[in-house]
């Protein structure tokens, strides 16, 4: 079964730029998998950040973005902020009705 | 405004079967492009997609699990019931539903509900 690859963890200084990608343990992310991103703070449900790729979600701010980078998904945060501080998971379809997470990444801002 | 509730028990013993309701408003399961997901997270541990339901009645599961899982809909009712058999202590989690609504991307889930904790242990 094809897995859906995260960096465990990641650190950015405030007011930095980050970028978490969204791979597979097999093959390239396309935008035909139709990556979105949520991001959850402990003891709460996940929020939407971007979905299809590239859509930001409502009420999400701009300096959160998506992409394709190479053969991955990617979620770009451009000056990070310390409510920032979260686990970011991708999803990605697979086709045949199956959604597949990512692991996550824990994202440090310090 | 669209919400979403989960409810269940709290606590199962293994081997039982779980049944979680999701109860819905602001949409309906029976428009178009509509879809209801289920998902769990263990203590600590990652997401995990498990399971959905389509406006059209289709069903999809996970495919580790979809020998134990069964997604159903009460379009009446804005429910969709979620049982899982033979439960096991790695089975306790958060579980949460959370929507879909567009036809063309069955990826994009939002909202989600609060999510409710169930602890399997004897």
């Amino acid at each position: 079964q094809t897995v859906v690859t995260q960096e465990p963890s990641f650190s950015v200084s405030p007011g930095g730029t980050v970028t978490l990608t969204c791979g597979l343990s097999s093959g390239s992310v396309y935008t035909s998998y139709y990556p979105s991103w949520y991001q959850q703070t402990p003891g709460h449900a996940p929020r939407t950040l971007i979905y299809s790729t590239n859509t930001r979600s409502s009420g999400v701010p701009d300096r959160f973005s998506g992409s394709i980078l190479g053969n991955k998904a990617a979620l770009t945060i451009t000056g990070a902020q310390a409510d920032d501080e979260s686990d970011y998971y991708c999803l990605l379809y697979m086709g045949r009705g199956i959604s597949v997470f990512g692991g996550g990444t824990k994202l440090t801002v310090l | 405004q669209v919400t979403l509730k989960e409810s269940g028990p709290a606590l199962v013993k293994p081997t039982q079967t779980l049944t979680l309701t999701c109860t819905f408003s602001g949409f309906s399961l029976s428009t178009s492009g509509m879809r209801v997901s289920w998902i769990r997270q263990p203590p600590g541990k990652a997401l995990e997609w498990l399971a959905r339901i389509d406006w059209d009645d289709d069903k999809f599961y996970s495919t580790s699990l979809k020998t134990r899982l069964t997604i159903s809909k009460d379009t009446s009712k804005n429910q969709v019931v979620l049982t899982m058999t033979n439960v096991d202590p790695v089975d306790t989690a958060t579980y949460y539903c959370a929507r879909s609504r567009d036809y063309n991307n069955p990826n994009w889930f939002d909202p989600w509900g609060q999510g409710t904790l169930v602890t399997v242990s004897s």
